[in-house]
């Protein structure tokens, strides 16, 4: 069963930093390009950061480019993003899922998501 | 940057058909893609590039592009149906539209 499953959440102060990870089982993980986008509450859906299957190709969201940090351990099977600098309105749901690489680029692998509160 | 534009709500009868529109500037030129999100729950593609459906998607979910407007259209409308259904480009980053609330009546 192909399966996305998301941790590193949590409450945070504003300033400080959480790295989100992504554990992925059920396809071969270092063929896949990967992002994550995130959801704040009652909100709707953000992309937030897409990183290619070997890696070398990342992008980000200029809403959160220079503070967080995309990256893929493909041995591991395992996606991550560092997120400093955290503000208020970096509170979301963030979900990792399976991208395909532009300009299709769609999203058909979903985790269920992880919780992040930036609040002091 | 792109914009995508979504009307915030639809409603419709059940087993009617419920067509959801999203514009953007020649938005025919670009891959559109749907998301099904139901409340607490993560968000599920239904259709890729304009008009393809995922396995496991029914038939009842089709999809549509050309010009300004792309076009979700879910026929012989379910009660399970109800969710937010967000459209999805790429534009040098991924860009959602706003979201539409499909309420069956």
């Amino acid at each position: 069963e192909v399966q996305l499953v998301e941790s590193g959440g949590g409450l945070v102060q504003p300033g400080g930093s959480l790295r989100l990870s992504c554990a992925a089982s059920g396809f071969i993980f270092s063929s896949c390009e990967m992002n994550w986008v995130r959801q704040a509450p009652g909100k709707g859906l953000e992309w937030v950061s897409y990183i290619s299957d070997s890696g070398r190709t990342i992008y980000y969201a200029d809403s959160v480019k220079g503070r967080f940090t995309i990256s893929r351990d493909n041995a591991k099977n395992s996606l991550y993003l560092q997120m400093n600098s955290l503000r208020a309105e970096d509170t979301a749901v963030y979900y990792c899922a399976t991208a395909t690489a532009p300009p299709f680029y769609y999203m058909d692998v979903w985790g269920k998501g992880t919780t992040v509160t930036v609040s002091s | 940057s792109y914009e995508l534009t979504q009307p915030l709500s639809v409603s419709v009868a059940l087993g009617q058909t419920a067509r959801i529109t999203c514009g953007g500037n020649n938005i025919g030129s670009k891959n559109v893609h749907w998301y099904q999100q139901k409340p607490g729950q993560a968000p599920v593609l239904v259709i890729y590039r304009d008009s393809n459906r995922p396995s496991g998607i029914p038939e009842r979910f089709s999809g549509s592009n050309s010009g300004n407007t792309a076009t979700l259209t879910i026929s012989r409308v379910q009660a399970g149906d109800e969710a937010d259904y967000y459209c999805q480009v790429w534009d040098s980053k991924a860009v959602f539209g706003g979201g539409t609330l499909l309420t069956v009546l």
